[in-house]
């Protein structure tokens, strides 16, 4: 069956503007999650989504943002754009249950100018 | 609060030794603890789980062990080959949710010929 797809691969953004992120989920997964991904913080929560509903969520400032729909795809939303927001952002879909592994998708690789 | 601390940033080993690699973590007692494998630009990928009442589990030349007494988990790859390089993660549940998870800024293991 098909992996999780992110789109797009790379994001050239400039400070202050927005950015939407995009994944769709493995068929049959409601969980999905968010990671970030920078050389000096390692992989960090952003937020998860169950069902629609964002079920659990990291320690991020509220200009990171995030929605599921009902057919399980995921976006992600960062405003006002940071240098700092330069990252590999990953998503991640699971049954939404303990004791099961997590997919990954490749990551959208977005730098801030 | 939680912490997941993977010891060793890198690990030089040389083909057809076994790779040990060390995952501690504190104020917490996960249910499960999983390992994770991530090539350079890539989403990580699921290799192993293991629960709180399981001590050690193989798959194929990989083996994993937990001692929640000392808090810590044990990768090991044994036979390496160079396609074993790569970054290993430990990943452990937060919040009692798969989708949201703690993950060690990993070890980058590098075998050589």
């Amino acid at each position: 069956k098909a992996g999780v797809t992110q789109t797009p691969r790379y994001l050239i953004k400039t400070r202050g503007q927005q950015v939407t992120l995009s994944c769709s989920p493995i068929s049959g997964h409601r969980s999905v999650s968010w990671y970030q991904q920078t050389p000096g913080q390692g992989l960090q929560f952003l937020f998860e989504y169950f069902s629609e509903t964002q079920r659990n969520k990291g320690n991020f400032p509220g200009r990171f943002s995030g929605r599921q729909f009902s057919n399980s795809r995921s976006e992600m939303n960062v405003s006002t754009l940071e240098l700092g927001d330069s990252a590999l952002y990953l998503c991640a879909s699971s049954p939404g249950w303990l004791n099961t592994e997590a997919f990954f998708g490749q990551g959208t690789r977005l730098t801030v100018v | 609060s939680q912490k997941i601390e993977q010891n060793s940033e890198a690990l030089n080993i040389q083909e057809g030794k076994t790779a040990t690699l060390t995952c501690n973590y504190t104020n917490y007692s996960p249910a499960y603890l999983q390992w994770y494998r991530q090539d350079p630009g890539r989403g990580p990928v699921f290799l192993l789980l293991i629960r709180e009442n399981e001590k050690e589990k193989r798959k194929e030349r990989l083996k994993v062990t937990f001692d929640t007494t000392l808090k810590q988990s044990l990768f090991h790859i044994t036979a390496s080959q160079p396609a074993d390089s790569a970054t290993y993660l430990c990943a452990l549940p937060r919040g009692g949710s798969q989708g949201n998870l703690i993950f060690g800024k990993g070890t980058k293991l590098s075998v050589k010929p």
